[in-house]
This record gives structure tokens, C-alpha cells and sequence, in this order.
């Protein structure tokens, strides 16, 4: 099993552009989840699945989409990439008590 | 508002000396509790968990945490560290009664092991 993947690992946009980060788990777990991660700031939410047709906000959502088509897949979807949104972006998937995380996309919007 | 605090967001210590780094949450109800390790570079590693029984948890390389219910802590430590295990360590909360599994992290700490 490869657990959580992502795709891709680096990418670099322009303000105004957009994007779509892929995250698969083949763990066949219910629950998926996005993070961004910000130095001293933790992880902080961003939406989150707890199933195939479900998504909802987190407490960070704004400027990202989500959609849950599959048990397996759970991209993240910027439609208009600001500064301020450079982070790194993880993936997770598992059960509403434990978290399996993948790799980290490192963004960059200059 | 409830949240997960740690003590220490840069910690700088020799090789073979002890680690301990504090974690503290302000939840009232039933929590799952995590450390995770985060290498340069890589990704989230979970290091241990405490669900219940034993408040004494052992985790991989060597690392131990001790949940203190009485004083919402979930302090890690390790007796002897490596250079290798320089890394940013976070601990975790996720709260039973939320209707799904919100993990709530907290800041991270940055330890850096000198040879």
C-alpha cells in the first residue's frame, strides 16, 4: 500500500492562476483532509470528507475548493492563486480518531 | 476557544542530552492525543499516540510521552538524543465528541541536535 500520495511535489504559480493539487489514499478510508502548513503555525484545516459526496469547510477554506468523487480521491482546487496562499499543502486520510498523512505539496505564488 | 499549546518553539541541545517538550490542550471532553515528527524535508511521521489505558506511551526511536489528565499535558521526552532526530515535533488533539475527527495541532517545535 502506498498510503496517502500527492501530486505534485513542487509547483511554482502566478498570481491569477490556477491549479489543482491531487491527493489519493489507497487505504480506503472514509475520511480525507487538507492541510496548509505555515512556518509557526501549525497545520491549520483547510476542508475536509468524511465520505465519498461529502466535503465541508475547515478554518482556513477561502480560496480553495475541494470535491470528493471517489473513496480514494480528494483534490484541492485553487481557482485564483494569491500570495498568500504559498504553504505547503498536506494530505491526509484515515478514521475520525487517527490521521495518515502524505508527502507535502511545497507552493510557491509569486 | 480550545486550542493545543506548546512550550518551546526552538529547542537547541547536544547529542546524549535528555529532550523534553510540553504540550498542553484546553479541552474539557475525551481526546485522542498525537505527537508527530516532521525530518527537513519530509512529511508528517506520527511518533506516538495515546487513546487510553497506560498514560505512559512508547513510540518509535525511542521516544515516550505521558499524558497527565489532570493537567491537560501530553508532555514528549526522550533520554538520550541523536543528531538525527533533529526535526520539527507537533503535538495533536483530536476531541471524541466532535462529530468528525478534527486534529488540532499545535505550533510545532524545532529541535535542533548539535554533534
Amino acid at each position: 500500500n502506498a498510503g496517502v500520495t500527492q501530486t505534485p511535489k513542487f509547483r511554482i504559480l502566478k498570481i491569477g492562476q490556477s491549479m489543482t493539487l491531487q491527493c489519493t489514499q489507497d487505504m480506503n478510508h472514509n475520511y480525507m483532509y487538507w492541510y496548509r502548513q505555515d512556518p509557526g503555525m501549525g497545520l491549520k484545516l483547510i476542508y475536509y470528507s468524511v465520505g465519498a459526496g461529502i466535503t465541508d469547510k475547515g478554518e482556513v477554506p477561502n480560496g480553495y475548493n475541494v470535491s470528493r468523487s471517489t473513496t480514494e480521491d480528494f483534490p484541492l482546487r485553487l481557482e485564483l492563486a494569491a500570495p498568500s496562499q504559498t504553504s505547503v499543502y498536506f494530505c491526509a486520510g484515515g478514521t475520525d480518531y487517527e490521521q495518515y498523512f502524505g508527502p507535502g505539496t511545497r507552493l510557491t505564488v509569486t | 476557544a480550545q486550542s493545543v499549546s506548546q512550550h518551546n518553539h526552538h529547542v537547541i541541545l547536544s547529542e546524549a542530552a535528555s529532550l523534553e517538550l510540553g504540550c498542553n490542550y484546553s479541552y474539557g471532553g475525551t481526546v485522542n492525543l498525537f505527537w508527530y515528527v516532521q525530518y527537513p524535508g519530509q512529511h508528517l511521521q506520527l511518533l506516538l499516540k495515546y487513546f487510553s489505558g497506560d498514560p505512559l506511551v512508547k513510540g518509535i526511536k525511542g521516544f515516550e510521552a505521558e499524558f497527565i489528565k489532570s493537567k491537560f499535558s501530553f508532555n514528549l521526552r526522550k533520554p538520550s538524543v541523536q543528531w538525527s532526530d533533529t526535526a520539527e515535533y507537533f503535538c495533536a488533539v483530536i476531541l471524541l465528541t466532535d462529530s468528525w475527527g478534527k486534529l488540532q495541532f499545535g505550533a510545532g517545535t524545532q529541535v535542533v541536535v548539535t554533534p
